[in-house]
């Protein structure tokens, strides 16, 4: 199947800092990424929709200021997290959508633990 | 607004038994009906999804899922658990037809006994 990768797995990073998240469809060009967060011990909660080379579509309370989102190519996304503070603590994962037609079967990276101080 | 409903949030199974994680949903209509299995720090795989047709669907690892409209349910099923099954379950809905935004429910946590 497809391979989704995230880059780095684990970061630690000072309250105040910004934290770059990669995401990278390896085998496949992915017209559309998805960038998710979860809490612990709860689902996935899909924070933006990213198109390749048009701004990401948010969801609701989502602040686009705070998640800056890019999708320079069609095998690469960036989740930046500005001004991190303990609140943004979380896993986030993305996934890249890869299909035909109407149906965007969706391939999860690894998800990458944000831990702020 | 569409929702998903995981009622088990831990299920506990010896190995070699029957296994069955339960999930109900809240659509419009029919959705696409996924699951997907999380082991501990990893992303997301699918077992299997439903789109139409044949309501019993047959997936990877022995996972097998059967819709049910009149229940709005999809529950997940494999006849006999494995030590490394253990892992989280996801039960997902996606806009019928296609579309790219899924709705996840909150997960069952699946711990095997040796």
């Amino acid at each position: 199947g497809a391979v989704v990768s995230q880059h780095p797995s684990r970061v630690i990073c000072k309250s105040g800092t910004s934290v770059k998240i990669e995401c990278r469809s390896l085998d496949f060009q992915a017209t559309t990424m998805f960038w998710y967060r979860q809490f612990p011990k709860q689902s996935l909660m899909l924070m933006a929709t990213s198109n390749e080379g048009s701004k990401a579509t948010y969801e609701q309370g989502v602040e686009k200021d705070k998640f800056l989102i890019n999708h320079a190519s069609l095998t690469l996304s960036t989740l930046t997290v500005t001004s991190a503070h303990p609140e943004d603590s979380s896993f986030y994962i993305c996934s890249a959508g890869a299909g035909v037609g109407s149906y965007n079967e969706q391939f999860f990276g690894p998800g990458t633990r944000l831990t702020v101080l | 607004a569409q929702s998903v409903t995981q009622p088990d949030i831990h299920i506990t199974v010896s190995e070699g038994a029957s296994l069955e994680l339960r999930c109900n949903y809240s659509y419009g209509a029919t959705p696409y009906l996924f699951w997907y299995v999380q082991s501990p720090g990893q992303g997301l795989q699918l077992l299997l999804k439903y789109f139409s047709g044949d309501t019993l669907v047959q997936g990877i690892k022995g996972f097998e899922a059967e819709f049910k409209r009149s229940q709005s349910s999809f529950n997940l099923r494999k006849p006999s658990v494995h030590w490394s099954d253990a892992a989280e379950y996801f039960c997902a809905v996606g806009p019928p037809g296609g579309g790219n935004k899924l709705t996840f429910g909150t997960g069952t946590q699946l711990k095997v006994e040796l």
